[in-house]
């Protein structure tokens, strides 16, 4: 079974705070990626990071980082210093070997950054 | 420079009356999606495509359709738009399902609008 989970609808913080955004997974297969995306108001999506099943190290690249902890299942994203321009709808998605890696997405979390 | 394009940005269309959406790609990736996406909710896998075989998600109406001619195009068709239809309409390529750089890039969605 491939499941996304997002709990969180909508977060605010004000601008130089950091956020974290949480995801929950679900698959049954054993080589698998997760992502995150960001949508903002002009709708495309645009792709932020991937980690892979077999990775052992969380990462951070400029302002993101990224922690999945596979005992509880968790991707959880964070933003550091948040800008207002970080404002968007923030996807958490995975895709499986056994499912032909088709992407699917969690529901969303919508970040609102006050200046 | 935009790598996946979609036309139009905007789309009205009678209810019943069919209605085409097109992609096109600058990537030369071996799949295309097509997601549906309903106002704050998650994108939903309709099809894709891996080179010309096509694949059809079970929950996927039987109202859409779609069409790859060549490696850079695809087209979504609504063949009897109802009042349901109307959505955000996401295309979205990945190099091939089985690369390890799975990650798909958008287009900027056609927004569907039905009257």
């Amino acid at each position: 079974a491939q499941k996304v989970t997002q709990a969180q609808t909508e977060i605010s913080v004000v601008e130089k705070e950091d956020v974290t955004l949480d995801c929950v997974y679900e698959t049954c297969d054993t080589t698998y990626y997760l992502f995150w995306y960001k949508q903002p108001p002009s709708g495309e999506l645009v792709f932020l990071i991937r980690r892979n099943s077999f990775d052992e190290q969380n990462e951070i690249s400029g302002r993101y980082s990224w922690n999945v902890q596979k005992s509880t299942s968790s991707f959880n994203f964070t933003i550091t210093a948040s800008q207002v321009v970080d404002s968007a709808v923030y996807f958490c998605a995975l895709s499986e070997a056994a499912g032909g890696f088709k992407t699917i997405f969690g529901a969303g979390t919508r970040l609102f950054v006050k200046a | 420079d935009a790598m996946v394009i979609q036309n139009p940005r905007y789309q009205v269309t009678q209810f019943g009356k069919p209605v085409t959406l097109s992609c096109s790609q600058t990537l030369n990736h071996n799949v295309m999606y097509w997601y549906q996406q309903k106002s704050s909710q998650a994108p939903k896998l309709l099809f894709h495509y891996y080179d010309k075989d096509f694949n059809n998600e079970a929950d996927t109406p039987d109202n859409f359709q779609s069409r790859r001619p060549n490696t850079s195009f695809c087209f979504l068709d609504i063949r009897s738009p109802g009042l349901g239809d109307a959505a955000m309409y996401l295309c979205a390529t990945s190099r091939a399902e089985t690369a390890v750089d799975t990650e798909a890039f958008f287009g900027q969605g056609t927004r569907l609008t039905v009257v």
